[in-house]
C-alpha cells in the first residue's frame, strides 16, 4: 500500500459544472500524476507535478487544470465539465523522494481511481 | 516520442493454458520496462519490471525479458488461473519520471 487516496471515488455531475478531484499521498513522493483511462486508449497523462507549485501538461491537458499547494495533495479541476470528460481518473506517484532520491524500485504507484460521469 | 504497442485482445484462455501477451516499444535511450495489472474495480499495480537489456522480471509465475535487439518485453505465464483474469498494461519509463503506457490487454481465464 503506497498511501494514496483519491476522492471522491464516484461522482455524477452535469455538463458545465466545475469538478475537483483530490489525490492525497502520505509517502513524501516528489512526483504526482493524473491519468485518465478510457476503453481503447489505455492510460493517458493529463498533468503532472514535480514539486509544490511545479506542474506541467501531459498529452490530454485541454479542459483540465491542476494545483499542488503542498507535497501531499494534488488537485485536478475540470472548470466546466463536458461529456467527453466522462472517464476513470487515476492519480499516481512515482518512486522518487523530495530530493529526487529513488524510493522503492522507481515504479509508479496508483490510487484506486475516481469514476466521473458527466451527463 | 516514446511509445508502447501491445496486443489489445481480449484474450480468452482455459485454465492451465500458456499465456503470451506481446509488447514492443519505441524509445530514445534506455528505458525501464514494466508490466502492470488491473483487477476489476481497482487501480493498477506493478506486476514486474526490468531496468536494462537482458534483465528478466518475474512475479506470481509471470515473466518478461527485456530484449533490446527486438525492442520487446513480452509477458508470459506457463499455466494461467481464473484469478489471473484482469487487464495487463505494458509500460516504459525514461529517466524514472516520464511513463508511457500501452492500451492494455484484457485477459479472461475460463475454468
Amino acid at each position: 500500500d503506497a498511501g494514496i487516496t483519491q476522492s471522491p471515488r464516484h461522482k455524477v455531475t452535469e455538463t458545465g459544472t466545475p469538478v475537483t478531484l483530490r489525490c492525497h499521498q502520505t509517502e513524501n513522493h516528489r512526483y504526482m500524476y493524473w491519468y485518465r483511462q478510457d476503453p481503447g486508449h489505455g492510460l493517458r497523462l493529463i498533468h503532472y507535478s514535480y514539486g509544490v507549485k511545479d506542474t506541467d501538461k501531459g498529452e490530454v491537458s485541454d479542459g483540465y487544470s491542476v494545483s499542488r499547494s503542498k507535497t501531499e495533495d494534488f488537485l485536478l479541476t475540470l472548470e466546466s465539465a463536458t461529456s467527453s470528460q466522462t472517464s476513470v481518473y487515476f492519480c499516481a506517484i512515482s518512486g522518487k523522494g523530495l530530493a529526487g532520491e529513488l524510493l522503492g524500485t522507481g515504479e509508479l504507484f496508483f490510487g484506486e481511481g475516481s469514476r466521473l460521469t458527466v451527463l | 516520442g516514446d511509445s508502447v504497442t501491445q496486443m489489445e485482445g481480449p484474450v480468452t484462455l482455459s485454465e492451465e493454458a500458456f499465456l503470451t501477451i506481446n509488447c514492443t516499444y519505441t524509445a530514445t535511450g534506455y528505458p525501464s520496462l514494466f508490466w502492470y495489472v488491473q483487477y476489476p474495480g481497482e487501480g493498477l499495480q506493478l506486476l514486474l519490471k526490468a531496468t536494462k537489456a537482458d534483465d528478466k522480471g518475474s512475479n506470481k509465475g509471470f515473466e518478461a525479458t527485456y530484449r533490446k535487439e527486438t525492442t520487446s518485453f513480452h509477458l508470459e505465464k506457463g499455466s494461467v488461473q481464473v484469478s489471473d483474469s484482469a487487464v495487463y498494461f505494458c509500460a516504459l519509463s525514461s529517466y524514472g519520471q516520464n511513463f508511457v503506457f500501452g492500451p492494455g490487454t484484457r485477459l479472461s481465464v475460463l475454468p
